[in-house]
């Protein structure tokens, strides 16, 4: 199972664009990935997954190099409410289990007016 | 937002008693999961569910027992609680079935347990 790290912590300011880069260097050919947000006294929430190359929704961006053992996770023009924890996965296409569902510790961002 | 409710939102018990908190969802999913998450250890897999009486264990499965006898209702239990089991609890559910990619855990508001 890949491991996955990313930063403990970030700060930002509002209306700036914050990327999140998580590591799986050891990510498998069918592993994908995907990104929670978990806000305080809230359950994580999905936000974004990919297997490669850009994926973009109303939320964020998620970008995917070819070798694919590194990922970002683009917010643009974040708010005072885009303060939380980010949890970056690297989920095999089992079709089942808990294989990847570990969470880690996440990024906390912190955005500040 | 999926339907997940768990029950009790807010738990005080004492040392040694036995305490169960339920996860009720409304979506049908096969797989449902219960996380503790603490300060400075992010979220850990407790137990989780594949099916009605299908349960396998997370990584922090000692003290902690599941059940599951209908697809909706996934209830964990602390048969003598514990101080170091004072977290707060977080069910989640997914249609794994589907394939993980189109699958991701949709979780409850959570259960905040405190052991005297």
């Amino acid at each position: 199972l890949a491991k996955t790290t990313q930063p403990i912590s970030m700060d930002s300011y509002e209306g700036q664009e914050v990327n999140i880069t998580c590591s799986h260097n050891n990510i498998a050919t069918n592993d994908y990935i995907t990104w929670y947000q978990q806000f305080p006294s809230q359950g994580p929430r999905f936000i974004i997954q990919g297997y490669k190359t850009k994926v973009t929704n109303e939320v964020a961006s998620l970008f995917i190099p070819a070798d694919r053992k590194s990922s970002t996770l683009s917010l643009p023009r974040v708010s005072l409410s885009d303060t939380a924890v980010y949890y970056c996965l690297v989920v095999p296409d089992s079709g089942g289990g808990a294989d990847g569902l570990t969470f880690g510790k996440g990024t906390h961002l912190i955005i500040q007016p | 937002d999926a339907g997940i409710t768990q029950s009790p939102r807010h738990k005080v018990t004492e040392t040694g008693t036995p305490v169960t908190l339920r996860c009720h969802q409304t979506e049908n999913h096969r797989y449902m999961y219960w996380y503790r998450q603490d300060p400075g250890h992010g979220l850990r897999l407790i137990h989780y569910s594949y099916g009605v009486k299908d349960t396998d264990k997370g990584e922090v499965s000692d003290g902690y027992s599941v059940s599951r006898s209908k697809t909706e209702d996934f209830l964990l239990t602390l048969e003598s609680a514990t101080s170091s089991q004072t977290s707060v609890y977080f069910c989640a559910i997914s249609d794994r079935d589907r394939g993980s990619y189109n699958s991701p855990l949709h979780f409850g508001n959570g259960t905040r347990l405190t052991v005297t």
